[in-house]
């Protein structure tokens, strides 16, 4: 059964540029919630999407979306990257938006923008 | 608002020793939950407990065991006999019951464990 996975692994961006991270959920999840790790720090909740829609955004401006399809994988977009942005991208999925059993963590997106 | 403190930033143990995870917690709600994860080096996060705060029992896995008090608002995760295995980051998490803001998890800090052989 696998867990969820996601996409790429690492990457470099240059500051100003957008990137794409991709995730999919464990199988028989229809959740999908997306958080940011600066080093050192606990993660940080970004947003949730269940039924294609958002249903939940933390503190993140607007340059951060995101999308679900129907297979229930999710994008999450960055745009106009800024140095702040370096962090791991955490993917975590769930039965139901406000999962009682926790949710299960991808291995994340180490994204560094230089 | 939510908050999760997790006073103990880095701690090392030597093999077999006991170590106690602190984690306190502040909410106004009533209804909540509580979660502890580690990561290990890889990055993924990997589901070690989950207690709601109607249910004050400790609870004891293996050689993992958890005292959650409502009076002093902490949520302690013990190690018993640490292994090298252990070592990882910890993170503790709280989560609202309903309402707004009950979709997300908010995370301490973490604390990094090292057990050294």
């Amino acid at each position: 059964d696998a867990g969820v996975t996601q996409s790429p692994t690492h990457l470099i961006k240059t500051r100003g540029q957008q990137v794409t991270l991709r995730c999919s959920p464990k199988s028989g999840h229809d959740t999908v919630s997306w958080y940011q790790q600066a080093l050192g720090q606990g993660p940080q909740f970004i947003f949730q999407y269940y039924e294609e829609e958002e249903r939940q955004r933390g503190n993140f401006p607007d340059r951060f979306s995101g999308h679900q399809f129907p297979n229930y994988s999710s994008e999450l977009n960055v745009n106009a990257l800024l140095l702040g942005d370096s962090a791991l991208y955490l993917c975590a999925s769930s039965l139901v938006p406000d999962s009682h059993y926790g949710y299960t963590f991808g291995s994340g997106t180490r994204l560094t923008v230089v | 608002a939510q908050k999760v403190t997790q006073a103990q930033t880095e701690i090392s143990v030597v093999e077999k020793e006991d170590v106690t995870l602190d984690c306190v917690y502040e909410t106004r709600d009533t209804t909540y939950y509580l979660f502890w994860y580690k990561q290990p080096p890889s990055g993924e996060l990997v589901f070690l407990i989950r207690r709601n705060s109607f249910d004050e029992q400790n609870e004891i896995s293996g050689r993992y065991s958890w005292n959650f008090q409502k009076s002093t608002s902490s949520f302690n995760f013990t190690i018993t006999a640490s292994q090298v295995v252990d070592s990882a980051v910890y993170f503790c998490a709280l989560r609202r019951g309903s309402g707004a803001g009950s979709y997300q998890l908010t995370f301490g800090k973490g604390t990094k464990l090292s057990v050294i052989p």
